[in-house]
């Protein structure tokens, strides 16, 4: 099955300054990768996506990039605000119409 | 996108009862998925809820532990059988949903927080 490994566990980042958080799918037939933000004591809340046709794409100071040949993609925030600081979850969605989450990068942004 | 709710939203439970979580939908969604998510833990898929036929359990989970119901199209069920406190997590309803794009997209539902003593 799918596997998908996130990286880094925790990031800590200076407000104004850029965040990346890295994950990787092992899946070659994953064609869709959500991610989502998941504030303390919420569920979590769709950001962004990529699907398997583009390589880029952005939202504001949101953005993701997928390679799809390295089977990897990441999440890029610029100028981060203390409320971005949440839990950070990536996923990979394969033909079995199944998400697999990463495990997670928490983010704090300090002001 | 669609909306999702579900009841409780916690609940506090001896070890040894059941609890049943209801997941409602305020539109047909076709995909309807229950995830657990521990304490601090990422979020792993316990089923696939189908509508009309027997849920699909993801490894390490069983029926008997998680019987699930689907009875139409916007509505399931979760119930967490014989509990423990190990089963203390938060539970989440999560759908396949159509977005204005015409993509579909997964959303999930507020979660049922549950603590098992």
């Amino acid at each position: 099955g799918e596997n998908v490994e996130q990286h880094p566990s925790t990031l800590s980042v200076q407000e104004g300054d850029s965040a990346v958080i890295k994950c990787t799918y092992s899946d070659s037939a994953s064609n869709y990768f959500p991610w989502y933000k998941q504030e303390l004591g919420k569920r979590p809340q769709l950001i962004i996506d990529i699907r398997s046709n583009v390589g880029e794409k952005k939202d504001q100071r949101i953005a993701v990039t997928l390679n799809k040949t390295a089977k990897h993609f990441s999440l890029h925030i610029t100028e981060t605000q203390p409320e971005d600081s949440a839990v950070y979850f990536c996923a990979a969605h394969n033909a079995g119409n199944m998400l697999t989450f990463g495990g997670g990068t928490r983010l704090m942004v300090k002001p | 996108s669609a909306v999702i709710s579900q009841k409780p939203s916690r609940d506090i439970c001896q070890r040894g009862t059941s609890l049943t979580i209801q997941c409602q939908v305020d539109s047909q969604v076709t995909m309807m998925f229950w995830y657990r998510q521990q304490p601090g833990q990422s979020l792993t898929l316990i089923a696939t809820a189908n509508q009309g036929s027997e849920a699909t359990y993801e490894s390490g989970f069983v029926i008997d532990k998680f019987p699930i119901s689907r009875p139409n199209l916007t509505f399931s069920t979760l119930t967490v059988s014989n509990m423990s406190p190990e089963d203390s997590s938060i539970y989440l309803c999560s759908v396949w949903a159509s977005v204005l794009s015409g993509a579909d997209t997964q959303y999930f539902g507020p979660g049922t927080r549950l603590t098992v003593l």
